[in-house]
Order: C-alpha cells, then sequence, then structure tokens
C-alpha cells in the first residue's frame, strides 16, 4: 500500500532558528515527490517538486533534499519567520502509463509553530 | 502557476440540506480534482472531473452524496448533498498542469454543518 509518513507531526520553534522536517514514502513506481505549505484555513502551496533524479531543491529559505534509494525525503527551513507557522505537506506522485491520471499520495502533514 | 478560486470560502448548513461548492480555474485544464480535509488530517481526493465524461469517484465515495458537474475546461462544482455534521470539512479544488504536473489547490471551502 502507497503510503506517505510524515515527523514531527508537530514542531515548535523560536523565531530565527532553522529546522528539518522529515518525510518518508512507499510509493512505487515513483514519479515525484513535492513539498507543501498549507496556512491555517487556506489550499496548500507547492514550495518545491523534486524528480527522481534530484537530490536538492531551494526555493528561498526552504531547501528540500530527496534520496530515491531509501525513500526519504527532508525539509529544510533556515532562519525561521513567523510567518513559516503552517502546516508543511509531503505529497508523492506515483509514475503511471497514464500519464496525467497518477495517484498522489498524501502525508499527514508537520504542524510547525514559529514562537517570536 | 495556477490560479483557483472557489466559492463560497465558507459556509455553515443544517443537517439534511445540500451546497454546492463553485471552482474556476484562470486557464483552460484538463483534469480537476475534488478533495476533502477533515479537520486534523490531510487531504482525500473524492473524485476526479473530467470535462465532456462523468466524474471518477475514489472509494468510499459515490455521485449521489457527492455529484460533480464540469461544464468547461476552466470550471467544476462540487455538491455535497443531503449533509450531516459528518460532512464538516474543508472541500478543495485542485488541477494540475505543467511538465511534471504540478497540482494546484483553491482556497476551500470550509463547511460546518449543524
Amino acid at each position: 500500500k502507497n503510503q506517505v509518513e510524515q515527523s514531527p507531526q508537530s514542531l515548535i520553534i523560536l523565531e530565527g532558528k532553522n529546522c528539518t522536517l522529515q518525510c518518508n514514502y512507499t510509493v512505487s513506481p515513483f514519479s515525484n515527490l513535492r513539498w507543501y505549505k498549507q496556512d491555517t484555513g487556506r489550499g496548500p502551496v507547492s514550495l518545491t517538486i523534486m524528480t527522481f533524479s534530484e537530490n536538492t531543491k531551494s526555493n528561498g529559505r526552504y531547501t528540500a533534499t530527496l534520496d530515491a534509494d531509501t525513500k526519504q525525503s527532508s525539509l529544510h527551513i533556515t532562519a525561521s519567520q513567523l510567518s513559516d507557522s503552517a502546516s508543511y505537506i509531503c505529497v508523492v506522485r506515483g509514475a503511471s502509463s497514464n500519464f496525467g491520471n497518477e495517484k498522489l499520495t498524501f502525508g499527514t502533514g508537520t504542524r510547525l509553530t514559529i514562537i517570536p | 502557476s495556477a490560479v483557483i478560486s472557489q466559492k463560497p470560502s465558507r459556509d455553515i448548513c443544517q443537517r439534511g440540506t445540500s451546497l454546492t461548492i463553485q471552482c474556476q480555474v484562470d486557464s483552460q485544464v484538463t483534469m480537476m480534482f475534488w478533495y476533502r480535509q477533515q479537520p486534523g488530517q490531510s487531504l482525500t481526493l473524492i473524485a476526479t472531473a473530467n470535462q465532456g465524461s462523468e466524474a471518477t469517484y475514489e472509494s468510499g465515495f459515490v455521485i449521489d452524496k457527492f455529484p460533480i458537474s464540469r461544464p468547461n475546461l476552466t470550471f467544476s462544482t462540487l455538491t455535497v448533498s443531503n449533509m450531516s455534521p459528518e460532512d464538516s470539512s474543508i472541500y478543495l479544488c485542485s488541477a494540475h498542469r505543467g511538465p511534471v504536473n504540478e497540482q494546484f489547490f483553491g482556497p476551500g471551502t470550509r463547511l460546518t454543518v449543524l
């Protein structure tokens, strides 16, 4: 069964500190992995998309890593800001011969709270 | 990126009534998707809406409860029928675009059923 597990479930850190969120998946065959940020009461917004051949991708203070061999990904947030408080969701798209109809498997998210 | 809007943004409804949620994408897309996000949970796919054909529903979701329309390539509606408190959730519209099918989401409709 395709699964995406994220850890920790929740995290509280001081403003300005760094943090790393983890994502382990069992989705196979694999197409790509995405990290989304979801503010309370809003829809998810894409941070990064990584395909099989990509190990690292950055988007400002967000850096995602992917190890396709171990089926692990991480999202590192540098110099956290209060606006980083949100849920971060790891989403894996499986590969399929029916391009455009591959299923997404969602993690349950990490709830990050930044305190001043 | 794609801009997706939804209406209403939130609603409070009585048990037994129905609510139709509208989703508008700023450009033509082949597939649109409807998700449900229950409190504290991640997203669950309800159905895939293709223009010109019936929606494809995921296990646990049926057309009688969640009828979907897709009249053109930029618009879709989801109706939550005969609502009960268990239907209280955030309903999200989504579409994908680009070479890696990047998935974009609407802002969601927060539904509370009393």
